[in-house]
């Protein structure tokens, strides 16, 4: 089936830092999301983003959140400055107007 | 608003014993429903999706969910599952809108016994 590619597969950096989540949807999706996974467990919305713009964010998406995506590239989530709370697994997901295919999961540790 | 709650954080059964994941939402709307499954250090995968119509539906894998509206619920079933059905599993919410978030369940983690 379609696949959701994310890079990197782990991430290890300094509280403080910033780091850039990076996924690669399927071709013809046009909605695209970031989920956040702690502890193996809950799963929660971030943000979704269609047309350039995002539609919503929850109350996780902090200020030191942005995404992007330009020229059709990659579907990027940015975390600027990083704090010791975003450790976690970032899911990214893609679909066209219904099901949502889901990466595998970028795991960011931050020490 | 809109939630879902998966009361058993934990359920364990032996192979070859019939199973019942139980799952419940709250949404004023028509919801679209879904049963996703995730493995150890993978992402999600779709078991099976309802939007409308027959209130039981196929998914891969021999399972199979039933939505009550009365009830609001969408619980997940399975005749008779194998060691290799251990996995975490979570019912979905989502809106009828394009591209609208996906609300989780808690998630229940389903060990299968040889």
């Amino acid at each position: 089936g379609p696949k959701v590619l994310q890079i990197p597969s782990h991430q290890i950096i300094d509280m403080g830092q910033m780091v850039t989540l990076n996924c690669d949807p399927v071709s013809n999706h046009l909605y695209f999301y970031w989920y956040k996974q702690i502890l193996g467990q809950q799963m929660e919305f971030l943000v979704n983003f269609y047309n350039g713009k995002v539609m919503e964010k929850s109350k996780l998406f902090k200020d030191q959140f942005s995404v992007e995506r330009p020229d059709g590239s990659y579907f990027t989530l940015k975390i600027q400055p990083t704090a010791l709370e975003d450790s976690a697994v970032y899911f990214c997901a893609s679909s066209q107007y219904g099901e949502q295919f889901f990466g595998p999961g970028t795991r960011l540790t931050v020490l | 608003a809109q939630s879902v709650t998966q009361p058993d954080a934990r359920v364990t059964v032996s192979e070859g014993a019939s199973l019942q994941l139980r799952c419940k939402y709250s949404y004023s709307g028509t919801p679209y429903l879904f049963w996703y499954v995730q493995y150890p250090r993978q992402g999600l995968q779709l078991l099976l999706k309802y939007y409308s119509g027959d209130p039981v539906v196929q998914g891969v894998n021999g399972f199979e969910a039933e939505f009550s509206k009365s009830n609001s619920s969408f619980h997940l079933r399975k005749a008779s599952v194998h060691w290799s059905d251990s996995a975490v599993y979570f019912c979905v919410l989502k809106n009828n809108n394009a591209g609208a978030k996906l609300t989780f369940g808690g998630g229940t983690r389903l060990t299968v016994r040889p």
